[in-house]
This record gives structure tokens, C-alpha cells and sequence, in this order.
């Protein structure tokens, strides 16, 4: 595996559900972001972990809940969302402290029935 | 707060132009500017990393340059092709290798045959 890789692909919750999404990078970064990209809206910075610290929170609806239980790894815990949260989340990382070339995943994206 | 806004929103031109996108940003205060292309529905493709200190980067067909003190920088696309159809995204990166990109609406690229 290379890169930023995303799971699941496609998800379809219900409102009431709680629902993960997992984020991996194999790119030995120090950091690594959430990113919510929804229809005609410019991406909107969710959360940012350097050195596995959360670091900013963008004003994000605490029915998100960001972990990061290394560097390596980046979680989106989601629960009793609403359907305005349906969009397309985008995982990135970097490395903080050099060049700082951001890469991203495939996304996964989101419905909230 | 950073801005971000890219010229054109959308552009249609046969196969073999030469294109120019255009940024242009609020905080002159950047540590670098990345340029990402997005195919529908799938994540973000880095094609450019420019550094506050640099004026230009180049990678095959694509030269992008960077006027920090004006808030500016060119993506120049050189004798398109239909695969470069795609959304062409400039963010800038905050001071301080933070690794927070700001992201415009974009410029949706159609190249027809």
C-alpha cells in the first residue's frame, strides 16, 4: 500500500447510526488532516493532528469526534449526524517541518438518510 | 482569514490550447502553494508544490508560478489533452508549514477532442 488510503468508499447511515471512518498513510508523515468537501463549497478544514495532537478544530459539530491513535492513523467518529452532512470527507497528510507537500485519499463519501 | 479564489470558474476548449488558471489569494503570508487536480467524485492529486521562496515549478506539460507579494499564481497547462479534464485546485498553505491548506472553489477544466 502507498499513499493515503480511505475506508470505506461509500457509506449510507441513518441518522441515528454511529459510523467510523478510517484513514492510513504509508508516507511516514507527522501529520494528517480531515477535510470536508460538500457540493459547490470549497473544501473546509475539519481537523489537523501533528504528532498524533490534536492541534486545530475548525469549529466542527461535536457529533464528529476526530482520533488519532498514531501517526499513522487517523479516525472519523460519527454519530446522530444530520443529512446537511452528507458530502464527501477527504483524509491528507504531510510532513510538518520539511517541504510539507500535502497528499490525500480517495475520500469517502457520505449520505445521511 | 485567507481567501481563495480561482479565475476561471469553468472553461471548455478544444484538444491542443494552451490554458491558463488563474489564483488569487488574500494573505500574502504563505509557506507554499500546492495545485491539485480532481477527477469527479475521487480524492485530490497533488501536481504542484510551489515554496514562498520559489517563482515557478514545473512537471511535464504543467508550469505554475507563484507572485507572493500579490497573492498571485498561475497554473499554465501546455497543448491540452482530453485526460486533463478535470477540477484544478490552488491552496495556499498557512505561515508556518502548519500543513492547513485554504482551498478555492476551483476551476473545472473540459478539453473536448
Amino acid at each position: 500500500e502507498t499513499g493515503v488510503t480511505q475506508t470505506p468508499r461509500h457509506l449510507v447511515m441513518g441518522m441515528t447510526n454511529k459510523k467510523s471512518l478510517k484513514c492510513e498513510q504509508h508516507l511516514g508523515h507527522n501529520a494528517m488532516y480531515w477535510y470536508k468537501q460538500s457540493a459547490k463549497k470549497p473544501l473546509e478544514l475539519m481537523f489537523v493532528y501533528n504528532f498524533k495532537e490534536q492541534t486545530e478544530n475548525n469549529s466542527v459539530p461535536s457529533r464528529f469526534s476526530p482520533e488519532c491513535p498514531n501517526s499513522s492513523h487517523l479516525f472519523l467518529h460519527l454519530h446522530t449526524l444530520q443529512p446537511e452532512d452528507s458530502a464527501l470527507y477527504l483524509c491528507a497528510s504531510s510532513q510538518v517541518g520539511a517541504l510539507g507537500e500535502a497528499f490525500f485519499g480517495q475520500g469517502t463519501r457520505l449520505t445521511v438518510v | 482569514k485567507q481567501e481563495v479564489t480561482q479565475i476561471p470558474a469553468a472553461l471548455s476548449v478544444p484538444e491542443g490550447e494552451n490554458l491558463v488558471l488563474n489564483c488569487s489569494f488574500t494573505d500574502s503570508a504563505i509557506y507554499n502553494l500546492q495545485w491539485f487536480r480532481q477527477d469527479p467524485g475521487k480524492g485530490l492529486t497533488s501536481l504542484l508544490l510551489i515554496q514562498s521562496s520559489q517563482r515557478e515549478q514545473t512537471s511535464g506539460r504543467l508550469n505554475a508560478s507563484l507572485d507572493k507579494s500579490s497573492g498571485r499564481s498561475t497554473l499554465y497547462i501546455a497543448a491540452s489533452q482530453p485526460g486533463d479534464s478535470a477540477t484544478y485546485l490552488c491552496a495556499p498553505g498557512g505561515s508556518g508549514n502548519t500543513g492547513k491548506l485554504i482551498f478555492g472553489q476551483g476551476t473545472t477544466l473540459q478539453v473536448k477532442p
